[in-house]
């Protein structure tokens, strides 16, 4: 079956615009969780969602922010861009049972210039 | 919070030869332990999941094992091979939320030919 999907795989922006990257699931899977990996912070979890709903939060600034759509698909979304935000932000998908095995997607390499 | 740490940040082995990679947690509740290799600038690959119940799992030359009252978790890769070059990396989800991960830094490993 076909794996999770990330796209675009990769992006370059300017400080102060907004990105906006999308996540397709397992199919079956309504769990997408999404990290952000930094060569100095290594992963970081930013959020999780589940039907539809935003079930756990990593520590990150409002400007990060997510939602998913009824097909379980999901998008993340950064205003005002910083260089900070330069990273690789990868997506897992899961079954709904927390503590299932999670499989990623192949990232979004984002240059925030 | 859980803190998850991984020995050696780095390993350089000749071909053939078998190694084992470890994993540390501070906070044994937890629902399972996965471990994941990343090629550079790529996504992850999810290599074996362990669940809390369980001491061991094994995948063709990999085998995992857990145990939860001393927060610790070994990958065991057998005959390396150059194709296993690549990091390593380990990660728990906690008992009480979804599916959030907390994730290890890794362990870079090279295998020369």
């Amino acid at each position: 079956k076909a794996g999770v999907t990330q796209t675009p795989r990769y992006l370059i922006k300017t400080r102060g615009q907004q990105v906006t990257l999308s996540c397709s699931p397992i199919s079956g899977h309504r769990s997408v969780s999404w990290y952000q990996q930094t060569p100095g912070q290594g992963l970081q979890f930013l959020f999780e969602y589940f039907s539809e709903t935003q079930r756990n939060k990593g520590n990150f600034p409002g400007r990060f922010s997510g939602r998913q759509f009824s097909n379980s698909r999901s998008e993340m979304n950064v205003s005002t861009l910083e260089l900070g935000d330069s990273a690789l932000y990868l997506c897992a998908s899961s079954y709904s049972v927390p503590g299932t095995e999670a499989f990623f997607g192949q990232g979004t390499r984002l240059t925030v210039v | 919070k859980q803190e998850v740490t991984q020995i050696p940040a780095a390993l350089s082995v000749p071909e053939g030869e078998n190694l084992v990679l470890n994993c540390s947690f501070t906070d044994s509740a937890i629902y399972n332990l996965q471990w994941f290799r990343q090629d550079p600038g790529k996504g992850l690959t999810s290599l074996l999941l362990i669940q809390s119940s369980q001491r061991e799992q094994t995948s063709g030359r990999l085998n995992a094992s857990l145990d939860k009252s001393s927060g610790r978790s070994t990958l065991y890769i057998a005959a390396s091979q150059p194709g296993d070059s690549a990091t390593y990396l380990c990660a728990v989800p906690p008992s009480n939320t979804g599916n959030q991960f907390y994730f290890g830094t890794g362990t870079s490993l090279t295998v020369i030919p």
